[in-house]
Parts: structure tokens; sequence; C-alpha cells
């Protein structure tokens, strides 16, 4: 079984910055799981930020960034603003048709 | 503009069945590799299965939980993916959510439809 680990929760101040990672329960996380990160807000459907590793989905303000740090994927908001207080998801691709997606991170801008 | 439909969702009784369906329009759908993924209420995401463009063979995967009771088709003529389910349990409680799905050297969940729940209980 498979575990994705993300930080179950984590604040920021408006206008500061935050790195969310996510992480395999054994072993590093590279670019060959093509990491993605998702954005949700409560009663909303996700909404896709970053994909394989370090790409901005459309439309996604260049605040936000991806990258491959020690062994996990992270997401970085360099300038938080307070809409950006959310879950963050993370999901890496395993191989073979399978994705495992990490349990989320709370971000609340404080 | 890409618009990603979810219906079918209801409340039934655990082992039960329903038929989720996700209407797609704004892409060439036949060309499109299809997600779903769900979500149980105040938890995480969870991939569901996927299934492939019947260019690319039309094969699908699921998350071990759901093996051997789900099953993902669909049909290109109405732009229509489903996720028939069968042999409900209240775990299966969930938003179920369909999404595009960009493969090869990417692999990831690209437009997302707005979901529809299943609620699984006596």
């Amino acid at each position: 079984q498979t575990v994705v680990t993300q930080e179950p929760s984590f604040s920021v101040s408006p206008g500061g910055t935050v790195t969310l990672t996510c992480g395999l329960g054994s072993g590093s996380v590279s670019t060959s799981y093509y990491p993605s990160w998702y954005q949700q807000t409560p009663g909303q459907a996700p909404r896709t930020l970053i994909y394989n590793t370090n790409t901005r989905s459309s439309g996604v303000p260049d605040r936000f960034s991806g990258s491959i740090l020690g062994n996990k994927a992270a997401l970085t908001i360099t300038g938080a603003q307070a809409d950006d207080e959310s879950n963050y998801f993370c999901v890496l691709y395993m191989g073979g048709g399978i994705w495992v997606f990490g349990g989320g991170t709370k971000l609340t801008v404080l | 503009e890409v618009q990603l439909v979810e219906s079918g969702g209801g409340l039934v009784k655990p082992g039960g069945s329903l038929r989720l369906s996700c209407a797609a329009s704004g892409f060439a759908f036949s060309n499109a590799w299809m997600s779903w993924v769900r979500q149980a209420p105040g938890k995480g995401l969870e991939w569901v299965g996927r299934i492939k463009s019947k260019t690319d063979g039309g094969t699908t995967d699921y998350a071990a939980p759901v093996k051997g009771r789900f099953t993902i088709s669909r049909d290109d003529s109405q732009n229509t993916m489903y996720l028939q389910v069968n042999s409900l349990k209240t775990e299966d409680t969930a938003m179920y959510y369909c999404s595009t799905v960009r493969g090869s050297n990417l692999q990831y969940f690209q437009h997302w439809g707005q979901g529809t729940l299943v609620t699984v209980s006596s």
C-alpha cells in the first residue's frame, strides 16, 4: 500500500512564502512520478495548479511554483494572498496506470 | 470551453448499485483519457480509475479498493463516460468527480467536473 505524505496543515502570513511538500512513505519522489498539485476550497471541485513537477496550468498565477526539494515534491506559494487559503493535494503517478493522492494540506493565511 | 457534468448519484443501500455518468463537451472526447476521483465527506481526494481513449486501446485501470466492484466505460458517440458501481459499501460514500487525464509524459488530471454525490446507507 503506497502512502503519499503531506503536511496536514500549514499557516502563512499574507505576503509570505510557504512551501508544501509531497513525499513517499518509503522512497524518494522524483520527476518520474510526474507530481501534480491541486487546490480545492470547501464545496468546490479541485483546480489544477501544477503538473509534471513544475509546469503551471493555464491561468495559474506565477506565485505558485513546483519543484523537487530533496526527496519530496514541493509546492511553493510566494506572496501568499487571502484567497490562497484552501486545501492543497498532490498526486503521484505510480506507473501501470495507477495514481495515489496525498492526504492534503489545509493552508491557512493569517 | 471544456465542460464535464456528472450525474447519477444518490442514496443507495449497502450492496446496491448505481451508474454514474460524466457528460463532456468543448473538446475531442473520443481522443481523451478520462478518470474518476472521489472524495469522502471531510476527507481527501482518492483516485478511483481511468479509461484510455479507444485509439490508445480503451483500457481501464482501477484503485485497489474498487477493483472488481467498479467498472469504467465510455460511449464516444454520446461524449459520455460511465462509472458502474456495484456491491456498494458505506465507505464508498463520497462525491465522485470526473476529470480529463493528460497521459503519456504528463500523467495529470487536467479538467474537472463539479461532482455527483453517492451516499451508501441503510
